[in-house]
């Protein structure tokens, strides 16, 4: 039973197209996540929703949106795609800061975005 | 700013060796640190997870220590192995903070 599940597991799509990936976990955490990692790997956080409010925001373009419609998941949304955009987003959960959590940090499989 | 390092950026060992690798943080002032294993097109695993109170977290021939007041852990594999090869990241979790910070990460090869 996974524990944080993201799809697609690939995209592929033009310069110019809107896509959307989705992220579900059923640890039962408060705190969700989506990271870019680029092609040298480096992990760069993007958004963090805390029980469904926004709590990080770090200097993304704004096309790009994430949803939060309850705590179990955490969608990210991405208008006019750039070739720049292409990269592997991971999505991640956590349950921290004295809500009776570790902090242990849980990812998804990742979802691979490739703009043509 | 919390900065967190990995060194070597790279690894070659021959099978059976025991290895270290290295984490460095800035701040030591941090609620967490984990240990991630990353498979060529795949997630992060998590490995260990040391408390800001804990100096050391053990699984099979994983060991981490954590010395906070030095900023470092270190991730010691023993008897390491062809299927150890992969890439591993530490992340901090700053202290009253959501936001865990990465290092760039140790890509170890394990030779047969």
């Amino acid at each position: 039973d996974t524990a944080v599940s993201q799809t697609p597991k690939y995209l592929v799509t033009q310069m110019g197209n809107d896509k959307s990936i989705k992220c579900e976990q059923n640890l039962g955490h408060d705190t969700m996540y989506w990271y870019k990692q680029d092609s040298k790997k480096f992990l760069k956080i993007m958004f963090s929703y805390n029980n469904k409010e926004l709590i990080i925001n770090e200097t993304v373009p704004n096309r790009f949106s994430p949803k939060s419609p309850d705590k179990a998941h955490l969608n990210l949304h991405i208008n006019s795609l750039e070739l720049g955009d292409s990269a592997v987003y991971f999505c991640a959960s956590s349950q921290i800061l004295g809500r009776a959590g570790d902090g242990e940090l849980f990812f998804g499989e990742g979802s691979r975005l490739t703009v043509l | 700013k919390q900065e967190v390092t990995q060194i070597p950026a790279a690894l070659s060992v021959p099978e059976g060796e025991n290895l270290v690798l290295n984490c460095s943080f800035t701040d030591s002032a941090i609620y967490n640190l984990q240990w991630f294993r990353q498979d060529p097109g795949k997630g992060l695993t998590s490995l260990l997870l040391i408390q800001s109170s804990q100096r050391e977290q053990t699984s099979g021939r994983l060991n981490a220590s954590l010395d906070k007041s030095s900023g470092r852990s270190t991730l010691y594999i023993a008897a390491s192995q062809p299927g150890d090869s992969a890439t591993y990241l530490c992340a901090v979790l700053p202290s009253g903070t959501y936001k865990y910070i990465f290092g760039t990460g140790t890509r170890l090869k394990v030779l047969a």
